[in-house]
């Protein structure tokens, strides 16, 4: 049974579409996160959510909007995609904060946008 | 803020030699550090984390990190590395009332037979 899971794994679409990711953890997890792997393997913070509150916005464009319907679930919807999205984008958890807590990565959804 | 430098993006080892991953940090506050590795395909995982506690930090599949305050360091070593090594491993630090865990930008291990 995967701890986090998102889905689709891979994705692939045309400039200007729209595209969700979705995730869901079921850990029983307060947090969750969404990190943007880019081609040089670079892992950067997007947003994350403590039950269901937003809790960090890095410098995301606004085409990017996360959806926590609930605690165990964190989707990420992309509107007008370009061509510079295309990366690794992975879906996290962690019980509390991530201070001292482990944090629990899914297996990622490849994006390519042509 | 805090941060991450992890020295080489790229480290090649033989099958059963040493491996030393290096990373430095830098924060004004103590530091909570971590190691994670990703293999190919697949998310990060945990492999050990320093939390001020032991300086000596014993991980997963053998790896172990030592917390040196006076060199800004937490390097991960394993003593003989072994072909499911292969991976691309980050360190991440985070200090107490941040929010976010900030990584370094990675390194790639790679064991030659």
């Amino acid at each position: 049974d995967t701890a986090v899971s998102q889905t689709p794994k891979y994705l692939v679409t045309q400039m200007g579409n729209d595209k969700s990711i979705k995730c869901e953890q079921n850990l029983g997890h307060d947090t969750m996160y969404w990190y943007k792997q880019d081609s040089k393997k670079f892992l950067k913070i997007m947003f994350s959510y403590n039950n269901k509150e937003l809790i960090i916005n890095e410098t995301v464009p606004n085409r990017f909007s996360p959806k926590s319907p609930d605690k165990a679930h964190l989707n990420l919807h992309i509107n007008s995609l370009e061509l510079g999205d295309s990366a690794v984008y992975f879906c996290a958890s962690s019980a509390r904060g991530p201070y001292n807590e482990k944090l629990f990565f899914g297996s990622g959804t490849q994006l390519s946008v042509l | 803020a805090q941060s991450v430098t992890q020295l080489g993006s790229h480290v090649s080892v033989s099958e059963g030699a040493l491996v030393l991953l290096r990373c430095n940090y830098s924060s004004s506050v103590p530091p909570y550090l971590f190691w994670y590795v990703q293999y190919p395909n697949q998310g990060l995982q945990l492999l050990l984390k320093y939390t001020s506690a032991a300086t000596l930090v014993k991980g997963i599949n053998g790896f172990e990190a030592e917390f040196k305050k006076s060199e800004t360091s937490f390097h991960l070593t394993k003593p003989s590395a072994h072909m499911s090594d292969a991976a691309e491993y980050f360190c991440a630090v985070i200090t107490q009332g941040a929010q976010k865990l900030v990584f370094g930008q990675g390194t790639r291990l790679t064991i030659n037979p």
